[in-house]
C-alpha cells in the first residue's frame, strides 16, 4: 500500500520561477489537501479538494494554484516562487473529508525558494 | 481565532519511563481532537481521534485523554521506546478535514 505520495522529496528555486508539487493517493479517496509546515508555527491549509473537478481555498491560498482533474491525484503548483514559500509542504487525504475520518498524509516536500 | 497550544514544547525523558503531554485548545465549535505522531522528515501519522463524547482513547502504548469542560487533552506514552522520538502534534477540528487547527507540537527525544 503507497498511500499518500508526494515528489520530489527535495526541491530549490530560484525567485520566479515557477513548479509543481506532485500528490497521488491510492486509496481511493475524494478529499485531498496541501499544508504548509513552518518553524514554530503549526500546519496551514493551503488548498483542497472534496472531489475531482472541486477545489477550493484554504487560509494561506496566496500565490497557489490547484486542480483536481482525477480522483487520485492533487498537484499543487507554484506560479512564481517567492522565499516566503520556503517551507516543507505535505498532502493530505481521507475517504470523504468528513469530521471523525483519518487524515493521511505523505511524506512532504521541502522546497527552498532562493 | 482558533488556537491550539502545546507544552512542554521539548522534552528529554530515558527509555522506558513515562510522559505526559498537554494540549490546551480554544476552538468552537468543537467536533473533535486528534494526536499525531511525526518522526523527523516524515509526515504526520494519526495516533488518535476523540469526540466531545469520549474522555479516554488508547492506541497501544498511547492514551490520550480529553476534558472538553476545561478544553484540555493530554497524551500518555507509557514505557517510552527510542522510537517514540518523534514530534507529536495536537490538532483540533471544528468541521470537516479543511477545518483542522494544529498545535505546534511537543518534541519527544527519548535517550538510552
Amino acid at each position: 500500500n503507497a498511500g499518500v505520495t508526494q515528489t520530489p522529496k527535495f526541491q530549490v528555486l530560484k525567485t520566479g520561477q515557477s513548479m509543481t508539487l506532485q500528490c497521488a493517493q491510492d486509496m481511493n479517496h475524494e478529499y485531498m489537501s496541501w499544508y504548509r509546515q513552518d518553524p514554530g508555527m503549526g500546519l496551514r491549509l493551503i488548498h483542497y479538494s472534496v472531489g475531482a473537478g472541486i477545489t477550493d481555498q484554504g487560509e494561506v491560498p496566496n500565490g497557489y494554484n490547484v486542480s483536481r482533474s482525477t480522483t487520485e491525484d492533487f498537484p499543487l503548483r507554484l506560479l512564481s516562487a517567492a522565499p516566503s514559500q520556503t517551507s516543507v509542504y505535505f498532502c493530505a487525504s481521507s475517504y470523504s473529508g468528513q469530521p471523525n475520518e483519518k487524515l493521511f498524509f505523505g511524506s512532504g516536500t521541502q522546497l527552498s525558494v532562493l | 481565532k482558533n488556537q491550539v497550544e502545546q507544552s512542554p514544547q521539548s522534552l528529554i525523558i530515558l527509555e522506558g519511563k513515562n510522559c505526559t503531554l498537554q494540549c490546551n485548545y480554544t476552538v468552537s465549535p468543537f467536533s473533535n481532537l486528534r494526536w499525531y505522531k511525526q518522526d523527523t522528515g516524515r509526515g504526520p501519522v494519526s495516533l488518535t481521534i476523540m469526540t466531545f463524547s469520549e474522555n479516554t482513547k488508547s492506541n497501544g502504548r498511547y492514551t490520550a485523554t480529553l476534558d472538553a469542560d476545561t478544553k484540555q487533552s493530554s497524551l500518555h506514552i507509557t514505557a517510552s521506546q527510542l522510537s517514540d522520538s518523534a514530534s507529536y502534534i495536537c490538532v483540533v477540528s471544528t468541521g470537516g478535514g479543511n477545518k483542522l487547527t494544529f498545535g505546534t507540537g511537543t518534541q519527544l527525544k527519548v535517550e538510552l
